[in-house]
């Protein structure tokens, strides 16, 4: 089965780091560039930034960068988005989505901070 | 604040014909490609439209893209209750470093 299957919620106080994983299953994990995005409540989505699971080249967004982490595990077929300094406004659903289509996503990961 | 506009809300009766409208500018719709999420609330988005009016194998054919200028469209006929979700567009080219933007979505009440 197709799919990407993301870690469990974190409650996190500021300041703190978050590391959210996404497992890839059912596709050539190196096929595909992935992408995180976040989505705080009663909004749309935000982009994160990427990254090639083929060498783990990674590009992030102006206002993550200094802040943000992304890495792979190709034995696992896993990618790690860790995000640094947490703020309150870092408050928000996180995903996977895989492709420049985004045309598959991973079922989200809350990250509270509180 | 999204950079690219939606209404807040839209709604229909079923077997209607609605569209949502997405403005943005010449910076970003007016110049790449728009795409189109549907998202039930509590799951993640699912790709509805790619590149302007192209629809992914297994997504109805009732839903439809358009795009013209710096405004683009979703159209959703022969609406069915299912179809009540939350509809944001977003905006990007091909190249690997550019931005995507999204709206800030429709809520569609059937």
């Amino acid at each position: 089965q197709v799919q990407l299957v993301q870690s469990e919620a974190e409650l996190k106080k500021p300041g703190a780091s978050v590391k959210v994983s996404c497992k890839a299953s059912g596709y050539t994990f190196s096929g595909y560039y992935m992408y995180w995005l976040r989505q705080a409540p009663g909004q749309g989505p935000d982009y994160i930034g990427w990254i090639n699971p083929n060498n783990g080249d990674t590009h992030y967004e102006q206002k993550y960068q200094g802040r943000v982490t992304m890495t792979r595990d190709t034995s696992m077929n896993t990618v790690y988005m860790e995000l640094s300094r947490l703020r309150f406004d870092d408050t928000a659903v996180y995903y996977c989505a895989r492709g420049v289509r985004f045309d598959l996503w991973g079922q989200g990961t809350q990250v509270i901070v509180s | 604040q999204s950079v690219l506009t939606q209404p807040p809300s839209a709604s229909g009766t079923p077997g209607q014909r609605v569209t949502i409208s997405c403005s943005g500018s010449s910076s970003n719709i007016g110049t790449i490609y728009v795409y189109w999420y549907q998202q039930v609330p509590g799951t993640a988005p699912k790709l509805l439209i790619y590149r302007n009016n192209q629809r992914p194998s297994g997504v109805p054919a009732r839903f439809s893209g358009s795009k013209s200028g710096t405004s683009a469209s979703l159209a959703i006929s022969g609406l069915r209750s299912e179809d009540e979700a939350d509809y944001y567009c977003a905006a990007w080219d091909d190249s690997l470093r550019g931005p995507r933007v999204f709206g800030g979505g429709t809520k569609l009440t059937v």
